[in-house]
This record gives C-alpha cells, structure tokens and sequence, in this order.
C-alpha cells in the first residue's frame, strides 16, 4: 500500500523551530517529486514546496522562502521539512504529497494524514 | 497569485445532482496544467477523485465527472449520497508563477 506517514508537528513559539518528516512506504519515493502542502481550519490548501527527485531542485512559495527548507533523504524514504523563524501565520496542518503522472497529467497522490504545527506564545 | 475560486457551498437533495465551479486564469485552469479535484472528510487527507479535469483514478464512483470550459474546470456528483457531504477542492499547476501548484478555496457539499 502506498502510504505517507508525517510526523513532528507540535505547539512552537513565534521565532522558533521545527522539523517536519514525512515517511513514505510502498512506492520507490527516489523516483518521485514530492511536496509540502499547509491547511489552515475552513480553507483551502496552500502549496509550501517542493523537491525534485534526481537533481534536489527546490522551490518555494513566496510565504515561506528563506524560511523554510526541504530535504529528502532517498536511501531513508524520507521527506523533510525544516521550518525556521516561524510566524504564527504558519500555524496549520502540514501534509506532504507525492507528484505523480497519471498518463499524461500531473497529480498529488496520495496525501499524508497530516502534522498540526500550532505556533503561538 | 490568488487561489482558485469556487463557491463556498453548494447543497442538493438526495439523488439529484450538483454542479461545482472552479475558475482561474489562462495561466492556471485555462491552459493545460493539469486540473484535479479532491474530496476531503473532516480531519482526514485530501483525496484524489478526479485528475486531468474528468479522468477518475481506479476505485473512484462513476457518479463524480468533470469538465472545462475557458477558464473554469467543474465538478459534477449525480446521484447525490449522504456520503458525498464533505468539502471539495480543485487545483490546478500553474505556469509563470511563484508556486508550483494552486488550489481552490474549497466547496463545502451539504446533501438535504
């Protein structure tokens, strides 16, 4: 089974620091892309980045850049989100996703079940 | 770059069919950038019920179709079941923009 486990979420203070990991099982994660999508209650998601496969290439959204950094550890399965001089803006559900093609268009397939980062005095 | 609009809500009786609009620019849903759908449970993931604007992966109900026209990708559930209330959200890759992919606001489906 395809699966996306994220975990590392938590309660942070503004100005501080987590670690996001996103565990994948059932699929060879090297030969994907893969994302971090954030949710805040009663929204819709907001795409936070992304990592290439092969190459490490990495991008960001706007919000986030120079803030955030995404890794992945292919030998480990292993998806990564460093968050630093976090804002209380920030404060959402973190799921990671894989970029997969279905024929011939893109998709984000399957979702991890998510990881609540609450930053907050 | 703003997020896809849909209508907040939309709601149908049992049985009948609903209709659910998403609307971006030439750049987004217009162009060829991959537009899907995804039914989301409350406190669950996001899941894929329609990629490629009316394709359905494998295990997904022939009751949810999808189109587009111009700038504006839809959703369609006929046959609306008490199950299918939930929230729906489109997305769509972009091109000539800072994010790799937006997302609508979301529909929540209420089934009377």
């Amino acid at each position: 089974e395809v699966q996306l486990v994220e975990s590392g979420g938590g309660l942070v203070q503004p100005g501080g620091s987590l670690r996001l990991s996103c565990a994948a099982s059932g699929f060879t994660f090297s030969r994907y892309w893969m994302h971090w999508v954030r949710q805040t209650p009663g929204k819709g998601p907001e795409w936070v980045s992304r990592i290439n496969h092969d190459d490490g290439v990495t991008r960001y959204a706007d919000s986030v850049n120079g803030r955030f950094t995404i890794s992945r550890d292919n030998a480990k399965s292993t998806l990564y989100l460093q968050m630093n001089s976090l804002r209380a803006e920030d404060t959402a559900v973190y799921y990671c996703a894989r970029d997969i093609w279905y024929g011939s268009a893109r998709v984000f397939d399957p979702w991890g079940q998510g990881t609540l980062v609450t930053v907050s005095p | 770059q703003s997020a896809l609009t849909q209508p907040a809500s939309v709601s149908g009786s049992l049985g009948q069919s609903i209709t659910i609009s998403c609307t971006g620019t030439s750049s987004d849903v217009g162009g060829n950038y991959y537009v899907s759908w995804y039914q989301q449970h409350p406190g669950k993931a996001p899941k894929l019920i329609l990629y490629d604007v009316s394709k359905r992966p494998s295990g997904v109900s022939s009751r949810f179709s999808g189109s587009k026209s111009g700038n504006t990708a839809s959703l369609t559930i006929s046959g609306l079941q008490a199950e299918d209330e939930t929230d729906y959200y489109c997305s769509s890759y972009t091109t000539g923009s800072t994010v790799d992919v937006l997302f609508g606001g979301g529909t929540k489906l209420t089934v009377l």
